[in-house]
Parts: C-alpha cells; sequence; structure tokens
C-alpha cells in the first residue's frame, strides 16, 4: 500500500542548531502538507506544498517539495525550545486522503 | 471562529464494550475525516466525508466502526464491540474542501481494558 516515511525518527538538538526532517513517500503526490503536534497537543497546520520543486519559506522553517513530487523536507534554522514537537508530512497521492508521515520527534535542549 | 469541538475528552472501557464519539466541524466546512492516532504514530485516517457523503473509508475496520455525517455537518463515529488495540486518540478534522489545510479538534483519548 502507499506510505509515507520520515527519518530521522528522533533528533536531539541544542538550541541554537539546525535540524532537517525528511519525507519520503512511495508514490507521486498531488499535494504535501506539514504539521506539528505538541506533547499532548493535536496537529497544528503549517503549510502546503502542490508545485514540483516549490520551496517555501516561514521565518525560520524552510520547506521543499521534490522535483519528482515523491518527498519533501523541512529544515529549521537555530531552533529554539518552542519548536520542541513532532513534525508530520501528509502527503495526497490522489484526489481525497492525505496520509500521513511516521513522524520525527524534535527535542531541543536549552 | 470557533474551531473543531469534539466530545468526550476522555473515555475508558471494557473491551467489548461500544463508545460513540462526536465531532462538530469548523461552520462551513465541507470536507470532515476521522484519524485514529496511535502513541508514537502519526495519525491513520479512518473515514472522509465530503458534505454528507463518504468518500474514503477504505480504512475504516467497518466489522466494528462506523460513522455518520447528517445534514452534512457534525459527525458520530462508533466503535462495537471495542478491542484493545482500539486504545489511541481519535482525532476529527476538517477542511474548506478536500485538499486544503486541515484543522483539528483536540481529540478523544480512548483506553480500553
Amino acid at each position: 500500500g502507499q506510505q509515507v516515511m520520515q527519518i530521522p525518527q528522533y533528533q536531539h538538538v541544542q538550541e541554537g542548531e539546525d535540524f532537517t526532517t525528511y519525507c519520503n513517500s512511495s508514490t507521486t503526490l498531488s499535494n504535501i502538507q506539514w504539521y506539528k503536534q505538541r506533547p499532548g497537543g493535536h496537529p497544528v497546520f503549517l503549510i502546503q506544498l502542490v508545485k514540483s520543486g516549490e520551496v517555501k519559506k516561514q521565518k525560520r522553517l524552510t520547506f521543499q517539495f521534490g522535483e519528482a513530487k515523491k518527498n519533501s523536507s523541512l529544515h529549521i534554522t537555530a531552533t529554539q525550545t518552542t519548536d520542541v514537537g513532532t513534525y508530520f508530512c501528509a502527503g495526497q497521492p490522489g484526489t481525497y486522503k492525505y496520509i500521513f508521515g511516521t513522524g520525527t520527534r524534535l527535542k531541543v535542549l536549552a | 471562529e470557533a474551531g473543531v469541538a469534539q466530545s468526550p475528552r476522555y473515555k475508558i472501557i471494557e473491551k467489548r464494550q461500544s463508545v460513540a464519539f462526536w465531532c462538530n466541524p469548523i461552520s462551513g466546512h465541507a470536507t470532515l475525516y476521522w484519524y485514529q492516532q496511535i502513541l508514537g504514530q502519526g495519525p491513520k485516517l479512518l473515514i472522509q466525508f465530503q458534505n454528507n457523503g463518504v468518500v474514503d473509508d477504505s480504512q475504516l475496520p467497518k466489522d466494528r466502526f462506523s460513522a455518520e455525517r447528517l445534514k452534512g455537518v457534525d459527525s458520530t463515529l462508533k466503535i462495537q464491540p471495542a478491542k484493545l488495540e482500539d486504545s489511541a486518540v481519535y482525532l476529527c478534522a476538517s477542511s474548506l474542501w478536500g485538499g486544503e489545510e486541515q484543522y483539528f479538534g483536540p481529540g478523544t483519548r480512548l483506553t480500553v481494558t
């Protein structure tokens, strides 16, 4: 079946270091969304990428969609303690449903 | 703007019992999703409604799970009978239309003993 994998599963960084999580789909995607889930909370939408090779920035966060529309990445520059949480990508392979990735749990050490 | 509402927030039941969850999406949102999130995993789509029609329920265990969205607004998800492996957080989300930003509710944490 269709799968969306993320690496790494866990990442511990010192505050101020950079962080990157990678998302890989077994099938071509129509679009991809990124969500952040704080411990004990629910997923919160960060961004959606639609075009092949698209790059979007939100302050310290940079999102990329691969040329083949099968992979994506999220890069955080100079992490802060407020960045703690689990980051999920969610890919839409067709018209309707989204398949969530396995998630990357980020811990930031002050 | 009010967010997605879910109730109850927590539920503890014994295996073989039944349970129901309720979700009220953001007003005007045509698409409603029910996800199951097991601890340490990503949300798994159980069922997706477009207005009051089902567009995907391929991962819904239909022998025990059922869901409805009457009048294209709020929705209920039922489990009958529950199994131990149903212990999870059940998340409801809505979006203006399929393929757009999803807004999640706080979830219902179900524990089956």
